[in-house]
């Protein structure tokens, strides 16, 4: 099984400001890696796939890049909605495994 | 508008069974390979089931094989989860989501206690 690790765990930035979210396989994935986006009670939403394709409906500020083992979630500019917690999934190899999720807060 | 909507969830003893559905509506549900994917706060996110636009081929996480059964009516426009054998660490949120990842459920909610 593939082992999907993020950094940070928890991250504080002030709206407006730039962040980026990483996370790393335990083997090579390809491109195979999807980022969602989490909030409280909601299902997780599709942000990228293919380590860097925005899903339908979702703004340019996010963008995702890497391939094989690293890969990195942008945002280049925060709102206030960003805030929540996000996880990075691989769909390369069965099963498919998620990080175990990085937490966005308001500095 | 996509709707995917769990139901079936609920209270069940060890050792107890449990079917979840959920009802497709919004888009040619028979196109798309389906998943269950649920979420603990303790494990966080898994990937637990996928299934086959026709229903021949199915893969399950290990920790469920023998246990849970994927299914599928496309004449229903539905999908099933069976459970058999529920331990306490099944507990979590279920979710029906398409594996292209792009639709999910809202949701229903299993507690495997005594």
């Amino acid at each position: 099984e593939i082992v999907m690790t993020q950094s940070p765990a928890t991250l504080s930035v002030s709206p407006g400001e730039r962040a980026s979210l990483s996370c790393r396989a335990s083997q090579s994935v390809s491109s195979n890696l999807a980022w969602y986006q989490q909030k409280p009670g909601q299902a997780p939403r599709l942000l990228i796939y293919g380590a860097s394709t925005r899903a339908t409906g979702i703004p340019a500020r996010f963008s995702g890049s890497g391939s094989g083992t690293e890969f990195t979630l942008t945002f280049s500019y925060l709102q206030s909605e960003d805030f929540a917690v996000y996880y990075c999934q691989q769909y390369n190899n069965w099963p498919y495994t998620f990080g175990q999720g990085t937490k966005l807060e308001i500095k | 508008e996509v709707q995917l909507v769990e139901s079936g969830g609920g209270l069940v003893q060890p050792g107890g069974s449990l079917r979840l559905s959920c009802a497709a509506s919004g888009f040619i549900f028979s196109n798309y390979w389906m998943s269950w994917v649920r979420q603990t706060p303790g494990k966080g996110l898994e990937w637990v089931a996928n299934i086959k636009q026709d229903g021949s081929e199915e893969y399950y996480v290990d920790s469920v094989k023998g246990r849970f059964t994927i299914s599928r009516d496309n004449a229903k426009n539905s999908l099933y989860l069976q459970m058999n054998g529920l331990r306490a660490e099944d507990t979590a949120v279920y979710y029906c989501a398409t594996a292209s990842r792009d639709f999910w459920g809202q949701g229903t909610l299993v507690t495997v206690s005594s």
